[in-house]
């Protein structure tokens, strides 16, 4: 079992439509979680972090964290194409002081 | 805030030669900085983990003799690839890491250095 996971995809929206990512990890003692987006060609860019069970909204973007069936997923409101990325679910294990282990990411199409 | 910038951007070097990567945090201290590299199409894959004045942790699989790195103080860490071969081709990503309280380090990531090896 890998340690986080996501879907490949490509996940494909229409523009205006909420994008939901889902991630799962391994390691129940896992305390710090995080959303990157990387576009093609560049580095990651963190959009959200979460560590505590339950919604943390910014802007169009809420990350939702559900501990206890070791789930994090992040919601895209009213995506736009400029949304078209990878998203990179990165999770700190435990006993991982600050090294975080990344998911392979969920190519996000958001259609005009 | 949170600025990471890494140098070069891009190299193209022949087979056999050493490549330095500089990263720098721009605007913070960062007591922990991260390589990463990634080949096309492909997750981000640790290298190593360097602390500022010590040595540097490096994954399994990772060559410590092949990709050196120095963490000279809390603003600049540097890779250095040696006697680089075209199979060490690929996208290298430093971070840097800011803690706002226990189990809250955050990772910022500098744009990158891609690396081709003729």
């Amino acid at each position: 079992q890998k340690e986080v996971e996501q879907n490949s995809g490509p996940l494909s929206v229409p523009e205006g439509a909420i994008a939901s990512l889902n991630c799962t990890y391994s390691d129940r003692g896992s305390q710090s979680f995080f959303w990157y987006r990387q576009y093609s060609g560049k580095s990651p860019e963190l959009i959200m972090s979460i560590y505590s069970n339950g919604d943390k909204e910014d802007g169009r973007f809420t990350a939702q964290l559900n501990k206890a069936s070791q789930y994090v997923s992040l919601l895209i409101r009213d995506s736009q194409p400029s949304d078209s990325a990878t998203y990179l679910c990165a999770v700190t294990l435990s006993g991982g002081y600050q090294k975080v282990t990344f998911g392979i990411g969920t190519k996000l199409q958001v259609i005009p | 805030g949170a600025v990471v910038s890494q140098h070069p951007s891009w190299v193209i070097c022949k087979s056999g030669t050493s490549v330095k990567i500089e990263c720098r945090s721009l605007d913070f201290q960062a007591t922990t900085m991260f390589w990463y590299r990634q080949f096309p199409k492909q997750s981000l894959m640790l290298m190593a983990t360097s602390n500022e004045g010590s040595k540097a942790t490096y994954e399994q699989g990772v060559e410590k003799d092949k990709f050196l790195i120095n963490h000279a103080s809390l603003t600049l860490s540097t890779l250095t690839v040696t006697s680089a071969h075209p199979e060490d081709s690929s996208f290298y990503i430093c971070s840097a890491a800011i803690s706002s309280g226990p189990g809250t380090d955050t990772q910022y990531f500098g744009p990158g250095t891609r690396l081709t090896v003729l």
